[in-house]
């Protein structure tokens, strides 16, 4: 198993582009998430989807939209970049089921909008 | 408010001797989970350990064990023997049962590096 994977690693925009992260799981996983990682502020949920079809918002999901047409793949669209967009963006995933399910995380894409 | 508060932005700790990471939480619920993680400066996220609120017993994992103190809202993560390699950053989370709706949402603390002098 790849578990789960992003493309980009890294990305740099200016502002105004638009770009879509990639993110893949190969566990059959129902649940998927897109997290950003600021620096002393952890990692916040953007968006995320609770299985084929079915997404919604997380803490901080302004500039950004999701879709999830398949279970594996959970794209990530800035439609407009903002120089506030520059963070590192993480995508997880999850088996259904309890508390305890381990979330699993991609390796990460470090994006810089100019 | 914050749901998980790491008070310390960094720790330092000596090879082979034991370190305390804290970390506090606010939650209503009473049935939610706690999640270690590691961050090496490759950005992995590494899960380490987990400790459910019902759980009776605190949670180990080797060199890692969780000090869960449910009625403080604390859940200290406790490394014992200090290695380099254990030189990260480390996050604590939450996730809440939200009505039996815990769809995956992890909620983190603003993590702490640790740094391990050989």
């Amino acid at each position: 198993n790849a578990g789960v994977t992003q493309t980009p690693k890294f990305q740099v925009l200016k502002t105004g582009q638009s770009m879509t992260l990639q993110c893949a799981q190969d566990m059959n996983h129902e649940y998927m998430s897109w997290y950003r990682q600021d620096p002393g502020m952890g990692l916040r949920l953007i968006h995320y989807s609770v299985g084929a079809g079915i997404t919604d918002q997380g803490e901080v999901p302004n500039g950004y939209n999701v879709s999830r047409s398949t279970t594996e793949d959970f794209p990530l669209r800035l439609l407009s970049a903002a120089p506030s967009q520059t963070s590192v963006y993480f995508c997880a995933s999850r088996e259904r089921g309890g508390l305890r399910n381990e979330q699993y995380f991609g390796p990460g894409t470090r994006l810089t909008v100019t | 408010a914050q749901k998980i508060t790491q008070t310390q932005p960094g720790m330092f700790v000596q090879e082979k001797e034991a370190v305390t990471l804290d970390c506090t939480y606010d939650t209503s619920d009473q049935s939610y989970g706690l999640f270690w993680y590691k961050q090496p400066s490759s950005g992995e996220m590494i899960f380490l350990i987990y400790q459910g609120s019902y759980d009776e017993q605190n949670a180990t994992e080797g060199r890692y064990s969780l000090n869960f103190q449910k009625a403080r809202k604390s859940a200290n993560l406790v490394i014992s023997a200090s290695q380099l390699g254990d030189s990260a950053m480390y996050f604590c989370a939450m996730r809440e049962n939200a009505g039996g709706t815990s769809y995956g949402k992890l909620t983190f603390g603003q993590g702490t590096i640790l740094t391990v002098h050989p």
